[in-house]
């Protein structure tokens, strides 16, 4: 079965700093990746996809995620965060074989220090 | 501007109730999807619906029921027969297969 993993629980990082968050998913094509971001108590907002093609995509709000198909992973990179980038990061997939069903990683909340 | 509009914001059920929770979109969009967020665990599908009079059952769809009368409206009920109902309840949206998902703003339902 498909999965995703996104190793960290919690990041904590300092305004400026940069900032990269895995996601590792397992799967046996190319599948269709997005990255989604979520502040305390709404829905998730799409930050990028990758569909096919060039393998580093950019998002809004400055961040960006390159597809490694060899490492099976799409990371995502901001190179300066801001305070306003702490919310929680959730990596998805589109499950191949089965129209438009999504599966998400269980995401990493990102807290950022002044 | 178009989006999805979930209603309401809070739900409070009392035991042996069904609630049923309000999704409408106007994007156009022809599937549409119910999705359950647990601190720690993710979403994960509940039902989704890929076009009108037609859904299907997600990974966790036991105690709970939907519709999709309509093409813009897709209500979740919550069944009594659902026990651990309390949750973070989203809809989502999406016009194709492998386009993005847009989310309505969730439901929180709690017991009583």
């Amino acid at each position: 079965a498909q999965s995703v993993t996104q190793p960290d629980i919690h990041i904590t990082v300092s305004e400026g700093a940069s900032l990269e968050l895995r996601c590792n998913y397992s799967y046996g094509a190319t599948p269709y990746l997005f990255w989604y971001v979520q502040s305390p108590g709404q829905g998730l907002q799409l930050l990028l996809k990758y569909f096919s093609g060039d393998t580093l995509v950019q998002g809004i709000k400055g961040f960006e995620a390159e597809f490694k198909r060899s490492q099976s992973s799409f990371n995502l990179r901001k190179p300066s965060v801001h305070w306003s980038d702490a919310a929680e990061y959730f990596c998805a997939v589109v499950r191949g074989g089965s129209n438009y069903k999504l599966t998400f990683g269980k995401g990493t909340l990102l807290t950022v220090n002044p | 501007d178009g989006g999805i509009t979930q209603s309401p914001k809070y739900l409070f059920r009392k035991e042996g109730q069904n609630v049923t929770l309000s999704c409408e979109q106007n994007l156009n969009h022809d599937a549409m999807y119910w999705y359950r967020q647990d601190p720690g665990q993710g979403l994960r599908l509940i039902y989704y619906s890929q076009i009108v009079n037609d859904f299907q059952k997600g990974d966790i769809a036991e105690g709970y029921s939907v519709s999709r009368e309509k093409k813009e409206s897709f209500p979740l009920t919550v069944t009594s027969a659902q026990k651990n109902p309390t949750a973070f309840y989203l809809c989502a949206s999406s016009d194709s297969f492998g386009k993005p998902q847009h989310f309505g703003d969730g439901t929180r339902l709690s017991i009583l």
